[in-house]
C-alpha cells in the first residue's frame, strides 16, 4: 500500500531534549516536505527536499533541521525543542512530475513541555 | 506576507445544499498551481483538487469544483449537494512557478471550518 508514515504519532517532551520525527515514503518519490499545524494559521512549511541531499528552507525553518540521505526518508530534527514547537507536523510527497499531487502522513502532535 | 487569504473561519450548511468556500491568492507570477485540501477531525489532509494557472476550464472533480477566477485571483471551492461526511475544515493552498524561488513550497490558508447539518 502506498503511504506515508510518520513516527510517532504523540509525542510529549521536555524543554531542551533532542528530538527526530520520522518520515518514510514507499512510493519513490522525490519531493518530500515538513509542515506544521497551528490554530488560526493553518499549514506552513517548515523545510522541503526536492531529491537526495537536496533541501532547501520553508517558511518557518528556525529551530528545525533536515536531513535527505536517502530518497525514501525525511526525518524532521528538532535540536533543542521549545514549547513554542509545540504543534501538529505533517510529512508530505509528491511523485516525480507530478508536485501538484502531495499525499500526506498521518500527522505527528507534539506537546513540549 | 500572507500569500493565501480565506476569509471564512467557519461556517454551516444544510445536508443536499450547495457551499462555496471562498479563497484568494497573492502571486506576481504567471504560472503557478492551486489546490483544496480537507482536514476531517480524524486529521488527515485529504487532497481534493488542483487548478493551473494555465488551464482554461475550471477544475471539477465529483461533487468539487473550482470557480476559478484569474484576474481576481480568486480560487473557490464549491461542494455540491453536501453530505454530513464533508464536514471538515478545508484549505485553499498555492505552488509559485518554477522561476520562482518558491518553486518548492505550498504555501496554505488558515482554512475554513464547515459543518453540515442535517
Amino acid at each position: 500500500e502506498a503511504q506515508v508514515t510518520q513516527n510517532p504519532r504523540y509525542l510529549i517532551t521536555v524543554t531542551g531534549k533532542k528530538l527526530t520525527v520520522t518520515c518514510s515514503q514507499n512510493m519513490n518519490h522525490e519531493y518530500m516536505s515538513w509542515y506544521r499545524q497551528d490554530p488560526g494559521l493553518g499549514l506552513r512549511q517548515i523545510y522541503y527536499s526536492m531529491n537526495v541531499e537536496v533541501t532547501d528552507k520553508g517558511d518557518v525553518p528556525e529551530g528545525y533541521k533536515v536531513s535527505r540521505k536517502e530518497k525514501r526518508n525525511f526525518p524532521l530534527i528538532l535540536e533543542s525543542p521549545s514549547p513554542n514547537q509545540t504543534s501538529l507536523y505533517f510529512c508530505a510527497s509528491s511523485p516525480p512530475g507530478m508536485v501538484n499531487i502531495q499525499y500526506f502522513g498521518a500527522g505527528t502532535r507534539l506537546s513540549v513541555l | 506576507a500572507q500569500k493565501i487569504t480565506q476569509t471564512q473561519p467557519g461556517m454551516f450548511v444544510q445536508e443536499k445544499e450547495a457551499v462555496t468556500l471562498d479563497c484568494t491568492y497573492d502571486t506576481s507570477d504567471q504560472s503557478y498551481g492551486l489546490f483544496w485540501y480537507k482536514q476531517p477531525s480524524s486529521g488527515e489532509m485529504i487532497f481534493l483538487i488542483y487548478q493551473g494557472s494555465y488551464d482554461e476550464q475550471n477544475a471539477t472533480e465529483g461533487r468539487y469544483s473550482l470557480n476559478f477566477q484569474k484576474a481576481r485571483k480568486s480560487a473557490n471551492l464549491v461542494i455540491s449537494a453536501s453530505q454530513l461526511g464533508d464536514s471538515a475544515m478545508y484549505f485553499c493552498a498555492m505552488r509559485e512557478g518554477r522561476k520562482t524561488d518558491s518553486w518548492g513550497k505550498l504555501q496554505f490558508g488558515a482554512g475554513t471550518q464547515v459543518v453540515v447539518t442535517p
